[in-house]
């Protein structure tokens, strides 16, 4: 088993929906996970964090995480075509970082 | 300041060449990064430096050389690379080396490109 999955996508969605993008880890993995967005030839961004149990929200974006599940996820509220662009899910913090592959996300109007 | 820069933004090379990449960040941020992207892959970590020391290499071949000369400045020298080291390099910056919610936070990138 990978460390940190992801489906790769691509994830298709309506302008205005709601995104839900999912990210599974392996006990290997520490338990601060981190979400980053990442446009076509750009940096990663970061867009959340979360470190504990439960959901943690930041404008339209509200990050999840279920430890006994070992489960993070992302939920992108009222969908733009401006957050088109693949969404890397990483876990571990301290000095390294395990990434997923990514999921690309495309918001059609 | 809240960024990282790095310089050049884009940078082709035969496999003879030196030549190195340039990341500064004024965050007071002690720990430093570099990382290769390779096109629709993740980012893969190749060097840390903490509080200026190189604490982590990923077993990166020596034609890759590091070097932090202070606690803003992280270098990536550069000698007789082969066409399959192009990639995008990333530096990363984070706030205190080896706490569990650190967060990193990248620079624009070098887009390399070896002939």
């Amino acid at each position: 088993q990978k460390e940190v999955e992801q489906n790769s996508g691509p994830l298709s969605v309506p302008e205005g929906a709601i995104a839900s993008l999912n990210c599974t880890y392996s006990d290997r993995v520490s338990q601060s996970f981190f979400w980053y967005r990442q446009y076509s030839g750009k940096s990663p961004e970061l867009i959340m964090s979360i470190y504990s149990n439960g959901d943690k929200e930041d404008g339209r974006f509200t990050a999840q995480l279920n430890k006994a599940s070992q489960y993070v996820s992302l939920l992108i509220r009222d969908s733009q075509p401006s957050d088109s662009a693949t969404y890397l899910c990483a876990g571990g913090g301290g000095n390294k970082l395990t990434f997923g592959t990514g999921t690309q996300l495309k918001v059609e109007l | 300041d809240t960024e990282v820069t790095q310089t050049p933004k884009h940078l082709v090379m035969g496999m003879t060449n030196k030549k190195s990449l340039k990341c500064e960040q004024h965050m007071g941020h002690r720990a430093m990064y570099w990382y290769k992207q390779k096109a629709k892959k993740p980012p893969e970590l190749m060097f840390v430096y903490s509080y200026e020391k190189l604490s982590i290499n990923e077993s990166v071949p020596s034609r890759f050389s590091p070097e932090c000369p202070n606690s803003s400045l992280l270098n990536l020298h550069l000698h007789a690379l082969q066409p399959e080291d192009s990639a995008l390099y990333l530096c990363a910056s984070s706030q205190v080396p080896g706490l569990a919610d650190n967060e990193q936070f990248f620079g624009p990138g070098t887009r390399l490109t070896v002939l």
